[in-house]
């Protein structure tokens, strides 16, 4: 089957600290993995991708990946958090094959809350 | 250049209604996919259209229709609408059937009443 898992409904963390938000797959073949953030009431934003290539994948507002192949992991990180990183986080696979091939399958998304 | 748009926003309706959502693709766009949001999940897909058919297509029933024109602009439609309808509708838009971004609309939050 594939899947994607959030393991976290919520992360909290102080602005300035790192921040990690998890995320595990599953899919056949190599995975194209992607982190969306969605702010309230807005659609999606995209982060970054990993599609192939150098494991730590570097994204936008200072946010970046690391795609681990034996622990079917890509989680999100940034070296300092912000007040404004608080938002919605989803982490998603591309379909391999059935119906969905091609498009995303999501997990069920990480709230972030960066206090000051 | 204008991104992803869709409309309307909002939308209430009552059970047994239909609906129509419409969305218009990031320029230079000629894929569009459907997913629906939940409160307080993931999105889900719904189906894509490419050259004016559908292309792919999750697990949802035929009460969800869609349309392409050839213009790439998209809709989405719901009929016989149920109370778990209620959610907010995404279109995504994308440069090609494999294209491996998809740049996602602000959505259509839909309420069933």
């Amino acid at each position: 089957a594939q899947s994607v898992a959030q393991p976290e409904d919520q992360v909290n963390v102080a602005e300035g600290n790192p921040l990690t938000v998890k995320c595990t797959y599953s899919v056949s073949g190599n995975p194209y993995l992607f982190w969306y953030v969605q702010y309230p009431n807005r659609g999606l934003q995209f982060l970054l991708k990993y599609i192939t290539g150098d494991n730590l994948v570097k994204g936008s507002y200072g946010f970046e990946a690391e795609f681990n192949k034996s622990q079917t992991s890509f989680h999100l990180k940034k070296p300092s958090a912000l007040v404004s990183d608080s938002a919605l986080y989803f982490c998603a696979v591309r379909a391999n094959y059935g119906g969905s091939q091609g498009n995303l399958i999501f997990g069920k998304g990480t709230k972030l809350s960066v206090k000051p | 250049d204008a991104g992803v748009t869709q409309s309307p926003t909002h939308l209430i309706k009552t059970r047994g209604q239909q609906v129509t959502l419409r969305c218009s693709p990031k320029s230079g766009h000629d894929t569009v996919s459907w997913y629906q949001q939940a409160l307080g999940q993931g999105p889900q897909f719904i189906f894509q259209y490419y050259e004016e058919e559908e292309r792919q297509r999750g697990n949802f029933p035929d009460r969800f229709s869609g349309h392409q024109f050839p213009n790439y602009s998209s809709e989405l439609n719901v009929n016989a609408l149920l109370l778990g309808d209620s959610a907010l509708y995404l279109c995504a838009s994308s440069p090609g059937r494999n294209a491996y971004e998809q740049y996602f609309g602000p959505g259509t939050r839909l309420t069933v009443t």
